[in-house]
């Protein structure tokens, strides 16, 4: 079974630093999607960023990067230049097809 | 274009009593997904449909949960009896395909309590 680890429960950032929200997983597959959502207080959950495991270039959305490191089943969010609007409980998920994984979450506080 | 919707967003009911949820995924899209997320875990699958078809229900957790697609359209997920352990968020989803295609919308979510 695969699984989604996020180890840190919780993180705070300044604004306008950087932070960087890690999730590992576990799976014996070789082509699979990786996903970072967010999800605002209150708010539905967005797609933030998406890496396809056969893609070697870390995907990059503006202030969004992934540190994709395959072979150590690892894929870090880096947030560049936190702004308030960040502040939200961020979900790693992994998918090869169909039902998708997730981690238990990450919630950001970005401190003014 | 609408996203993704859910009814109700709130919902306290008594243990044993019945309750329905609702997704309306977006239009066109064949692949329906639930998933449900209890106090502090993770974000747990409980099944796929493509179209009216239930393709993987691997995820619900025991016979007291029945989920329907009539039609192709919305769902309905309904709890038969509510114990207090269903208590949680239930998130819907919504993708026009899945793979590379497989882009997953969500829901806001219904919170379920259960007392």
């Amino acid at each position: 079974a695969q699984t989604v680890t996020q180890s840190q429960p919780e993180m705070s950032v300044q604004e306008a630093e950087t932070v960087t929200l890690s999730c590992t997983y576990d799976t014996s597959e070789s082509d699979y999607y990786l996903f970072w959502y967010k999800q605002p207080p209150s708010r539905q959950m967005i797609l933030v960023i998406r890496q396809e495991a056969y893609k070697q270039q870390n995907a990059t959305e503006n202030r969004f990067s992934v540190n994709f490191q395959k072979a150590a089943k690892s894929f870090s969010l880096k947030i560049s230049d936190s702004q308030l609007g960040d502040a939200a409980m961020y979900f790693c998920a992994y998918t090869r097809l169909n039902d998708m994984r997730f981690g238990a979450g990450t919630r950001l506080t970005v401190k003014p | 274009e609408a996203g993704v919707t859910q009814f109700p967003s709130h919902s306290v009911i008594e243990k044993g009593q019945t309750v329905t949820l609702r997704c309306d995924p977006i239009s066109g899209h064949d692949n329906l997904y639930w998933y449900r997320r209890v106090m502090g875990k993770e974000i747990k699958f409980l099944l796929h449909f493509v179209k009216e078809s239930k393709q993987d229900e691997s995820g619900m957790p025991n016979n007291r949960f029945l989920a329907e697609r009539t039609g192709g359209t919305y769902s309905t997920l309904k709890v038969q009896p509510a114990e207090l352990e269903d208590s949680g968020v239930y998130f819907c989803a919504s993708s026009l395909g899945t793979g590379r295609l497989g882009e997953q919308f969500f829901g806001p979510g219904t919170r379920l309590t259960v007392l």
